[in-house]
């Protein structure tokens, strides 16, 4: 959905280094999310937001956090990035007022790799 | 929280044959239930959905049933064409819990 952006689309970093990922979203959505995907793993929750000043974490939420700067964008931060995650992360919105319930639009993905 | 399963992990049907998918869910309170499809290298995108208060949904070539007493549901392709070919990705909603649990993905290869 070319309505959710993720930059950037791919980074290799290594281990130590601190790590941002962006995402915006022109939908409107109050709910924004941010997944990790792992091969056997499926999609791993790590934090979402409902508004600007809420912020909740998810599954998988140690080393990761988060900054909601705007209704419109959400970013992920990796303080000191680790060769376990490698992954790929997506960002997601959802407004539970649509009739499709709460439907997850998702961003395109980015491929992260820690060496 | 809840916990969901989901199988087989690869699933190979030749074309035209049908395609089932199975997840089951442990929180008997999860009310939404997405099926999600991701083609290879592209974001996962939903293809069909089902709440609790139904136990059949259908959309043209795919369905999917909810059985909530014993807390399972699937998802049926029928008439499987090449394009079907992605991982697929079943998930639990909790209403007002406001998150989603996934399965770990089927990958499905139709050949033609």
């Amino acid at each position: 959905d070319a309505d959710v952006t993720q930059t950037p689309r791919n980074r290799i970093t290594k281990t130590g280094k601190r790590i941002m990922l962006e995402c915006s979203q022109t939908k409107g959505h109050d709910r924004m999310y941010w997944y990790r995907q792992d091969p056997g793993l499926g999609l791993r929750l790590i934090y979402y937001s409902f508004d600007v000043k809420d912020i909740n974490k998810g599954e998988i939420s140690d080393g990761y956090s988060v900054s909601r700067q705007a209704q419109a964008k959400f970013s992920l931060s990796l303080e000191s990035a680790i060769p376990n995650q490698t992954a790929l992360y997506f960002c997601a919105t959802s407004d539970p007022t649509l009739s499709s319930y709460n439907e997850q639009f998702f961003g395109p993905g980015t491929r992260l790799t820690v060496l | 929280g809840e916990n969901v399963e989901q199988h087989p992990s690869t699933l190979s049907v030749q074309e035209g044959d049908s395609a089932v998918i199975k997840c089951t869910y442990s929180d008997s309170a999860s009310n939404y239930f997405p099926w999600y499809k991701q083609e290879l290298g592209k974001r996962p995108q939903l293809i069909i959905d089902i709440r609790s208060n139904v136990g059949e949904k259908k959309d043209q070539r795919i369905a999917v049933t909810l059985n909530k007493t014993a807390k399972h549901f699937s998802l049926h392709i029928t008439e499987t064409q090449p394009e079907d070919s992605a991982v697929y990705f079943c998930a639990a909603h909790r209403y007002n819990f406001n998150k989603f649990y996934f399965g770990s993905g089927t990958k499905l290869n139709v050949k033609p």
